[in-house]
């Protein structure tokens, strides 16, 4: 089955950016979308399709991704991103939903 | 906006049966997917599966053997059963509102836990 791969963890300071990765085999061909979990919560869609933002989300939010690796990046950290960030796709060869491991944004 | 609210018991007996159900308002259940999606403690996020107002499903293919859902769509709700438990289906269950653009709208989750 397909598999999606995230670091454990990034720090970043406050006012800079966060970039949070997840690979996958010709991640490119799917469509990514990214969740934000903040502590004793649930988890809250930040970025879909790739690189649309819901209604809400700052623009700080943004999706890329090329080749084997789709990346969220955050600019301008806030001490209130703090939080686990999961990629997710569809897989198509088995018709269902994958998350990644989860990346633990800490703001320093 | 879609709310959706989990409910079920909050404590199973190992080899018994979880259910749980998830309540929707502010959009009716003939839209979208419905899916199950399971948290254990410390840990990342696990689809269970989903199902459309048809019936139609998919499973988590690592839990299929044990997962049923079901919709009502007469009292806008849908459902989760999974049987014979352990003590690794232990997690923060919740329930959430989506299409292939991802999960839009998400249950605030209910903890099960699995213990005699």
């Amino acid at each position: 089955s397909y598999v999606l791969t995230q670091p454990p963890s990034v720090s970043v300071a406050p006012g800079q950016t966060a970039s949070i990765t997840c690979g996958g085999n010709n991640i490119v061909r799917k469509s990514v979308h990214w969740y934000q979990q903040r502590p004793g919560q649930a988890p809250v869609l930040v970025v879909f399709d790739d690189r649309d933002r819901p209604s809400g989300i700052p623009e700080r939010f943004s999706g890329s991704h090329s080749g084997n690796t789709a990346t969220l990046t955050i600019t301008r950290v806030e001490v209130g991103d703090e939080a686990d960030y999961y990629c997710q796709v569809w897989d198509t060869s088995t018709d269902h939903w994958v998350f990644g491991g989860g990346t633990k944004v800490t703001v320093l | 906006q879609v709310q959706l609210q989990e409910s079920g018991p909050g404590l199973v007996k190992p080899s018994e049966t979880l259910s749980l159900t998830c309540t929707v308002s502010g959009s009716s259940v003939t839209s979208f997917f419905w899916n199950w999606i399971r948290q254990p403690p410390g840990k990342g996020l696990q689809w269970i599966g989903h199902i459309y107002d048809s019936g139609t499903t998919n499973y988590n293919p690592s839990l299929t053997s044990r997962v049923t859902m079901s919709v009502d769509t007469s009292k806008s709700h849908f459902s989760l059963r999974l049987t014979s438990v352990t003590a690794a289906d232990t997690a923060i269950y919740y329930c959430a509102a989506g299409g292939y653009s991802g999960h839009h709208s998400w249950g605030q989750g209910t903890l099960v836990t699995v213990s005699s």
